[in-house]
């Protein structure tokens, strides 16, 4: 049972450019969940979704930022306009469906730099 | 979600037992209290959790103490691999299952 997978490893953007994470969460797992985490900071929660629903995104930026997880494919966190400010790791975990007791199982990140 | 406190660093000799300590005093009766970890670079790692029991994996074992305030996360034979930033995390059961991540434990397992 292969892990969440996420692509590209690593994305390199000028300022202004478009950046396209994506997220295969783990096979039977339909609740996705994306983080960031800038240089030498924590880990921040950006947006929790399950299939074509958007469940919270609290943890998103108002403006240039928006994620989806349609019925077939993998989770897509875009970030429009990028901005050096936007440069972190970028991680996604999964969970299975059910109680929200289930432990999350994260990606191996992308790493975003913005020159 | 309760706040959780954790020292910031801490050694441990590799083979010995290392015991990680979390304070959450303001827990309250339905959360359960997660324990994390993130090698290096790499995306965080599902350690262990529990509600009030201790609990033991193939990884670890959670001590948390009778009136839930604080646990430690005791990993019994510590190896160079183990060398990574470990998280408690207090986390509600209903509602949002977001990860609310602190500054960590930074452990330093040394040869």
């Amino acid at each position: 049972n292969a892990g969440v997978m996420q692509n590209p490893r690593h994305l390199v953007r000028r300022r202004g450019q478009e950046a396209r994470l994506r997220c295969s969460p783990m096979k039977g797992h339909s609740h996705v969940y994306w983080y960031r985490q800038l240089p030498e900071e924590g880990l921040k929660f950006m947006v929790y979704l399950q299939k074509e629903n958007i469940i919270d995104e609290s943890g998103m930026p108002k403006e240039r930022f928006s994620a989806e997880f349609p019925k077939e494919g993998p989770s897509i966190l875009r970030i429009q306009q990028v901005v050096r400010g936007d440069s972190a790791a970028y991680f996604c975990a999964s969970s299975p469906p059910g109680t929200a007791l289930y432990e999350q199982y994260f990606g191996p990140g992308t790493r975003l730099t913005v020159t | 979600d309760a706040k959780t406190t954790q020292p910031p660093s801490m050694d441990c000799a590799e083979g010995r037992a290392a015991n990680l300590p979390c304070n959450h005093s303001t827990i309250s009766g339905n959360e359960y209290v997660y324990w994390y970890r993130q090698i290096h670079s790499q995306g965080p790692q599902y350690i262990i959790h529990g509600l009030k029991n201790n609990e033991t994996n193939e990884m670890a074992s959670l001590i948390i103490t009778e009136d839930r305030k604080s646990s430690t996360l005791i990993l019994p034979h510590a190896t160079l691999r183990d060398t990574a930033v470990y998280y408690c995390i207090v986390r509600v059961t209903q509602g949002a299952q977001k990860l609310v991540f602190g500054q960590g434990t930074r452990l330093t397992i040394n040869p």
